[in-house]
Formats: C-alpha cells, structure tokens, sequence
C-alpha cells in the first residue's frame, strides 16, 4: 500500500538522550515535512525538503535536524532530547499540488 | 496573530445536524484551499480541496472558499457519529509546480452524538 511509513509508533526517552525518528514514503514524492502536534498548538513545521539534498528550517527546528539523502527517506534527530519536545511528531510529503500526504505519527515522551 | 485562524471548538452536534466549521486567514496570496480530517490517534487524512473561489460538493461535504473576505468552510450534512474527528483547515500558495508549505488551523473537535 503506497503511503509514508513512520517508526516507531511510540518512544519514551530519557532527556538528554539522541533519538531518530524515521520516515519513509514509496510515492516518489519530492517534497518531505515533519511536523510537531501539540493540543492547543495545532501542527508545527519542524523542517522541510524540497527535493532530494536539500533542507530548509520551519517555524520550530531548534533542537532538531533532518537529512535528504535519498527521495524516500527524511530522518528527523533530536541530539539532546528535552522535555518539551515531548508531543506527536507526523511526517508528510507532497508530490505536486494535490495535497499532503501523512505519516500514522510518532508519539514521543521525553522523561 | 497566526496566518491561519480556527476555533478549536469543541463542538457536539447530534446525529443527522449539518455542520458548520470555518477559518479565517490573512494571506491574501492563498490560492489552494484545504481540509483535514484527524482521527484520535491517528494522521490527518486529505477531505476536501479547492482552488480559489468557490464551492465543490464530494457527498455529504461541501467546501466553500471567499477570498474576499479570507474565509473557508466546511459543511457537513446528515452528520453521523464517524464524522467524529478533529477537522484541521490548511492552506498554500502554491508556487510554480508545487503546493509548497501548507498553513493549518489549529483543528476543531467534533463530537456527533447518536
């Protein structure tokens, strides 16, 4: 089934602890999101991808990186978990103008 | 103020009411219009969408945009208990081929009771 693949569905990490979450698309889609939801806050743009090789910052990537190496694959790292990057973290992709695409999420409790 | 506003609601209706859910925006270069729908605990699914002015039907649903006066809705008819989900907005200016970044609204709960 074409989609985005997220992993894990669920973590519990201790602070300070590095933690990769990982996503993968089979749509060919060239452009790639990882996104924050927290109640109250909506979803957040973490970073983002236009294509393969390229990255760019969103509205809140302190404490975060991401890598393109490849079309299908957009890992998104916390090198220093803290506690208020405990929320649900989605990835999506768009492979022109009919929408995003999302992931099942990934629901991270940083202790 | 966030480029995209919407009531988070809650909001419960019961069963067979039509529905109304809204946000306003500030934009004026959005051009693609968008509605989500999320249900607990899982990712926010594609429901409607829209380019520029104007209404589109799909079943019980109805999207309607004015970009005069930066305004979106949805209308939900004859609304049953599996329309229960959070209904997010999104938006974009959608720049040469691509849709770019997509602006969302803060999401509406929506509870229909049987």
């Amino acid at each position: 089934i074409a989609g985005i693949t997220q992993a894990p569905t669920s973590q519990i990490l201790a602070a300070g602890r590095r933690m990769t979450l990982r996503c993968t698309q089979d749509m060919r889609h060239n452009a790639m999101y990882w996104y924050r939801q927290d109640l109250g806050l909506g979803l957040r743009l973490i970073h983002y991808s236009n294509t393969a090789g390229t990255t760019g910052k969103g509205e809140v990537p302190d404490g975060y990186s991401v890598s393109r190496a490849n079309t299908d694959d957009f890992p998104l790292t916390l090198a220093s978990a803290v506690p208020s990057q405990t929320s649900v973290y989605f990835c999506a992709s768009s492979g022109g103008r009919d929408g995003y695409t999302f992931g099942s999420g990934t629901r991270l409790t940083v202790v | 103020q966030k480029e995209v506003e919407q009531d988070p609601g809650p909001l419960s209706v019961p069963e067979g009411a039509i529905v109304s859910l809204n946000c306003t925006y500030s934009n004026s270069a959005f051009q693609y219009f968008m509605w989500y729908r999320q249900y607990s605990r899982k990712g926010p699914e594609l429901l409607m969408y829209t380019y520029s002015s104007g209404n589109k039907e799909d079943g019980r649903f109805t999207a309607q945009v004015d970009k005069s006066s930066k305004y979106i809705s949805l209308f939900i008819r004859d609304s049953q208990p599996s329309d229960s989900a959070t209904y997010l907005c999104a938006m974009s200016e959608g720049r040469g081929s691509t849709l770019g970044r997509l602006y969302f609204g803060r999401g509406t709960q929506l509870t229909v009771w049987p």
